[in-house]
């Protein structure tokens, strides 16, 4: 069983532009979530899907979006970046319900210049 | 207060030794609690997941929960050089089923 896909695995990107990251779930996985680890802050957690809807959002501003499509697969947006930005974004999947185990992706290093 | 913590460490234990890792959190209505290794440079890996007080093992690894405690622990026995690592505490929210809130992590030194 495939685990969690994510695409790129690096990036460099210049303050202003946007970014946007992939992520195939685990067969089966309906739930979706994304988080972002850096040295200071350690994993933060930025948002969930379930079945294309949000179900979850953590605390940080509106330049970080997401979106989740029908066959679970998620996209994540960064747009006007920062160097703050900096870090590795993990996705994360799970089937979905209550106290299901959270299975990670390899994340995507992103570096902004 | 830090809604889950853990000792930064480093922690150092010689090969062959059991090393004790431990974590507390704050949400006492949290149901879902994980321990995650994470090399260098690499994503969070899930060791162990365990829901219900007392001790859960899995090979050389043995987790334990006191909700009354809100405390979390991970041993590792026969502590080998590759278990040198980050190790995350993570809690599920109660009031969030998607998010998982980790700990800052407690990097495991083992000496051969």
């Amino acid at each position: 069983k495939a685990g969690v896909t994510q695409t790129p695995r690096y990036l460099i990107k210049t303050r202003g532009q946007q970014v946007t990251l992939s992520c195939s779930p685990i067969s089966g996985h309906r739930s979706v979530s994304w988080y972002q680890q850096t040295p200071g802050q350690g994993l933060q957690f930025l948002f969930e899907y379930f079945s294309e809807t949000q179900r979850n959002k953590g605390n940080f501003p509106g330049r970080f979006s997401g979106r989740q499509f029908s066959n679970s697969r998620s996209e994540m947006n960064v747009s006007t970046l920062e160097l703050g930005d900096s870090a590795l974004y993990l996705c994360a999947s799970s089937p979905g319900g209550p106290g299901n185990t959270i299975y990670f992706g390899e994340g995507s290093w992103l570096t902004v210049v | 207060q830090k809604e889950v913590e853990q000792n930064s460490g480093p922690l150092s234990v010689p090969e062959g030794a059991i090393a004790s890792l431990n974590c507390t959190y704050s949400d006492r209505g949290s149901q879902s609690f994980f321990w995650y290794r994470q090399y260098s440079g690499k994503s969070p890996e899930l060791i162990m997941s365990i829901y219900s007080n007392g001790d859960k093992e899995d090979g050389r690894f043995t987790a334990q929960l006191n909700k009354a405690s809100q405390y979390v622990s991970l041993l590792i026995r026969d502590s080998q050089p590759s278990d040198s690592a980050t190790y995350l505490c993570a809690v599920i929210s109660s009031s969030n089923t998607g998010k998982l809130i980790f700990g800052q992590g407690t990097t495991l030194q083992v000496k051969p």
